[in-house]
């Protein structure tokens, strides 16, 4: 079965530094992987995916992630955080075929606290 | 394309109520998918609907929910007798047709059972 893990609960970084959030997946071949990013009591709005192809794939934002085969991880980046970013992050893989019709697998997500 | 839209925003309801969700996806999407998501937690997968068919449940679907496309467009989710337990946010997404993997999700239900 696939699996999401999201070791940080809670970050808190400075308004203009850099931003690293970690995410390792079990899934038993080349998965699909998202970030979703979710603000208080609201959807999810999609950041960035991964199906195939180049590793490092962009998104809106600013954000980017690299998908690591060799770590099963797909770590979301920013080099730059605005204050606007503090949210609750969630990474969820999906299933590409056989008999799960694409369902998604989250994690238990980050919330991302900014300081002015 | 006016995204996937979800009514009620808010339910506040006594425990043994009966409760009914809507959810109208975006008009090209065929696939539709209903989750889950309590306090602090991801969301989880309930059900998935390919067209009217409903093709997957969760085992977290009790016998208390049912989930109907009747004509492959909107969706409803119902519970029925709720219990305090059934207080969460529920999140419907869509996906095309074709040439697409993502879900776009509404901005859900959140329901309060008293």
């Amino acid at each position: 079965a696939q699996s999401v893990t999201q070791p940080d609960i809670h970050i808190t970084v400075s308004e203009g530094a850099s931003l690293e959030l970690r995410c390792n997946y079990s899934y038993g071949a080349t998965p699909y992987l998202f970030w979703y990013v979710q603000s208080p009591g609201q959807g999810l709005q999609l950041l960035l995916k991964y199906f195939s192809g180049d590793t490092l794939v962009q998104g809106i934002k600013g954000f980017e992630a690299e998908f690591k085969r060799s770590q099963s991880s797909f770590n979301l980046r920013k080099p730059s955080v605005h204050w606007s970013d503090a949210a609750e992050y969630f990474c969820a893989v999906g299933d590409a075929g056989g008999t799960s019709y694409g369902k998604l697998t989250f994690g238990q997500g980050t919330i991302l606290t900014v300081h002015p | 394309d006016t995204g996937v839209s979800q009514d009620p925003r808010h339910k506040i309801t006594k425990r043994g109520q009966n409760v009914t969700f809507r959810c109208d996806p975006i008009s090209e999407h065929n696939r539709l998918y209903w989750y889950r998501q309590t306090l602090g937690q991801g969301p989880e997968f309930l059900t998935y609907f390919q067209n009217e068919a409903q093709l997957e449940k969760s085992r977290l679907l009790s016998d208390r929910f049912s989930a109907e496309r009747p004509k492959g467009s909107f969706s409803t989710l119902e519970i029925q007798r709720t219990e305090q337990g059934d207080s969460a946010m529920y999140l419907c997404a869509s996906r095309p047709t074709r040439g697409g993997e993502t879900q776009y999700f509404g901005p859900g239900t959140r329901l309060l059972v008293l």
